[in-house]
């Protein structure tokens, strides 16, 4: 079965550090991209962070430049996202998802096809 | 950053019903647009991809088109099941991805 489970959630002060994991399971991880996607409480989605399967081309969202940093150890099938300088904002359920891609000439397909459950960060004092 | 602009926000309507939901992008994004449904507590599940393209498992009722700057997504005959949250996403700008706001379909 494909699955990504996403662990490392919790309660954390303003200003503080928390990793977030998220272990990939049943493809080849290796292969694919991976967009890390939070939704604040009652709100809609965030797109925050993307990472290429090669490990060599991240983006950010500005409202986590500089405070956030996206790896993966695919031999380990596992994507990451280490969060600095945590605000209040900063509060929400963090998704991870695969990113599915493709193109030819005529075409261009990406899309989010597999998604965690989540996972609930906290930042309060 | 590409705004991606959602409606409505709400809407009621009943099992049975037809509805649609409206998507626009602030420039052309071609047909780079992809539609997500999310159930309270669940992570969002992929419905339509590449505006018109029906995700594998993904019932017939659904259905997208569009291209450009104005995208719908359509269901016909509404299932109880289908009461959730519909966000649009746009993949065009892949530096910056951006959802739309959510449409919250309700049970009339």
């Amino acid at each position: 079965e494909v699955q990504l489970v996403e662990s490392g959630g919790g309660l954390v002060q303003p200003g503080g550090s928390l990793r977030l994991s998220c272990a990939a399971s049943g493809f080849t991880f290796s292969s694919f991209e991976m967009n890390w996607v939070r939704q604040a409480p009652g709100k809609g989605l965030e797109w925050i962070s993307y990472i290429s399967s090669s490990v060599n081309t991240m983006h950010y969202a500005d409202s986590v430049k500089g405070r956030f940093t996206i790896s993966r150890d695919n031999a380990k099938n596992s994507l990451y996202l280490q969060m600095n300088s945590l605000r209040a904002e900063d509060t929400a359920v963090y998704y991870c998802a695969r990113v599915y891609t493709s193109s030819s000439p005529y075409y261009y397909y990406y899309y989010m096809d597999v998604w965690g459950k989540g996972t609930t960060v906290t930042v309060s004092s | 950053d590409i705004q991606m602009t959602q409606s409505p926000s709400s809407l009621s309507a009943s099992v049975g019903d037809r509805v649609t939901i409206t998507c626009r992008a602030s420039q052309s994004i071609s047909t780079y647009l992809n539609w997500y449904q999310q159930k309270p507590g669940k992570a969002p599940n992929l419905l339509i991809y590449a505006a018109s393209s029906l995700q594998s498992g993904v019932p017939s009722r659904f259905s997208g088109s569009g291209s450009g700057t104005e995208f719908t997504l359509t269901i016909t005959s509404l299932q109880p099941e289908d009461f959730a949250i519909y966000y649009c996403q746009q993949s065009s700008s892949t530096l910056s991805i951006t959802f739309g706001q959510g449409t919250r379909l309700e049970i009339k």
